[in-house]
């Protein structure tokens, strides 16, 4: 079964770091981009940053740039999102997300997601 | 970078028809290919469309979705609404910096 699971959040003080995790089975992760794509409690959906399978092409949101980084272990299949400086702003649910297609220059549609993870930042 | 815009919520009695419209507030709405995601409460999204137009493994053909130019455009329509229906829509593309873009999301209800 295809799968990707994440882990990882927690209620945070701002200003304070957090690492994302997610583990994927089910599929040969090194031929994927993968994303982390987050959502407010009650509200919608917001991209939040891409890693391309050759980790050559690695993008993040306005609002994310410079506070988190994305990256990569294909040998371990795990995806991960390094957040700090966190703000109250980046409470969500944080989702790990697979490009449907394989091996691309560019990125894809979302077809694989996680149940997601929540990260709650609050003094 | 632009914006996706969709109606905050639809409505229609089961059979019918309805459509959701993602409008792209600068650029050209065939710049990037628009997809589609289905989230019923309490759970993740799933994709429903892809490549504008394409229908994602195991979507019922009661979904299709279209680009309208004029208007710089996406839309999703569902025919034959179900109870099973009733979720929030996303439309989602790409900026030219390969940066996602989600719609605001709308709210379907199945009257």
């Amino acid at each position: 079964e295809v799968q990707l699971v994440e882990s990882g959040g927690g209620l945070v003080q701002p200003g304070r770091s957090l690492r994302l995790s997610c583990i994927a089975s089910g599929f040969t992760f090194e031929d994927y981009g993968m994303h982390w794509v987050r959502q407010t409690p009650g509200k919608g959906l917001e991209w939040v940053s891409g890693i391309s399978w050759k980790s050559d092409i690695i993008v993040y949101a306005d609002s994310v740039k410079g506070r988190f980084t994305i990256s990569r272990d294909n040998a371990k299949k795990s995806l991960y999102l390094q957040m700090n400086s966190l703000r109250a702003e980046d409470t969500a649910l944080y989702f790990c997300v697979r490009d449907m297609k394989r091996f691309l220059e560019w990125f894809d549609a979302f077809d694989i997601w996680g149940q997601g993870t929540m990260v709650s930042v609050s003094s | 970078n632009f914006m996706l815009t969709q109606p905050h919520s639809v409505s229609d009695s089961p059979g019918k028809t309805v459509t959701i419209s993602c409008t792209r507030t600068t650029g050209g709405i065939g710049s990037n290919y628009v997809q589609w995601y289905q989230q019923r409460p309490g759970s993740a999204p799933t994709i429903l469309m892809y490549e504008d137009y394409q229908r994602a493994s195991g979507v019922p053909d009661r979904f299709s979705a279209s680009i309208d130019y004029s208007s710089n455009s996406a839309s999703l329509s569902i025919s034959e609404l179900d109870s099973e229906d009733e979720a929030d829509y996303y439309c989602q593309s790409y900026d030219s910096s390969n940066r996602g873009v989600f719609g605001g999301g709308t709210k379907l209800t199945v009257l």
